[in-house]
């Protein structure tokens, strides 16, 4: 069971922008906890895309943007890509269960 | 650059025990103060964090399954370990091993995780 909450799937033509949000609570992201994004292709383990709410690890183009705020997290993907599609998933900290949260994790379909 | 290898049985009976290990190389898993988590994949779902042991042996669970998981450390075999109890198919899963080093940080390493499936 997945603490923070995503949309399923999210798709988008080629050169548009789409915006995947991750809800949590006050418990975790709204605690000041960051926000980190992954991106996982099929067979493959998860891959940093994000760390810290909204940097960039080297090598990952600037067309992939992180923001926080209140209890929410959004990663923004511009000038979409064939090769984008991916699951993407959102983590963080929960201080009321003492460990680390993930997203229910998305989709993105390029159309 | 630490690198981390799960291994372990591939198939797993309903209401036996999952046993499963994470080899450490590139550091010492006694010299670091990480904290050595497991962290599961059902098919086609998202990630759930299962637990996690700090370097000063300490153990964090996950609360939805703390009383059926036990994370261990072998700092002689430079590996670290997990089993699930009284598996059912629910806990068909990919299994990864990875790093964390602090609340704030994501997971710095990760294994490239391993299929077990729990079936008769």
């Amino acid at each position: 069971q997945s603490v923070l909450t995503q949309p399923p799937s999210v798709s988008g033509a080629p050169g548009q922008r789409v915006t995947i949000s991750c809800t949590g609570s006050s418990s975790n992201i709204g605690a000041g906890y960051a926000v980190h994004w992954f991106r996982q292709l099929p067979g493959t383990a998860p891959k940093l895309l994000i760390s810290g709410n909204n940097n960039r690890p080297s090598g990952v183009p600037d067309r992939f943007s992180g923001s926080k705020s209140g209890t929410s997290a959004s990663l923004t993907i511009t000038g979409l890509q064939a090769d984008d599609e991916a699951d993407f998933h959102c983590q963080s900290y929960d201080n009321s269960l003492s460990g680390w949260v993930f997203g229910t994790g998305t989709k993105v379909t390029v159309l | 650059q630490l690198q981390l290898q799960e291994s372990g049985p591939g198939l797993v009976k309903p209401s036996e025990t999952l046993s499963l290990s994470c080899a450490v190389s590139g550091g010492s898993i006694s010299g670091s103060s990480y904290f050595w988590a497991w962290i599961r994949q059902p098919p086609g779902q998202g990630l759930e964090y299962i637990g996690s042991v700090y370097y000063t042996g300490r153990i964090y669970h996950n609360p939805s399954l703390e009383s059926r998981v036990t994370i261990s450390v072998d700092t002689s075999k430079n590996q670290f370990s997990l089993k699930l109890f009284s598996v059912t198919a629910a806990d068909t899963a990919i299994f990864y091993c990875a790093i964390f080093v602090d609340t704030q940080s994501p997971p710095n390493f990760w294994g490239q995780g391993t299929l077990v499936t729990v079936s008769s």
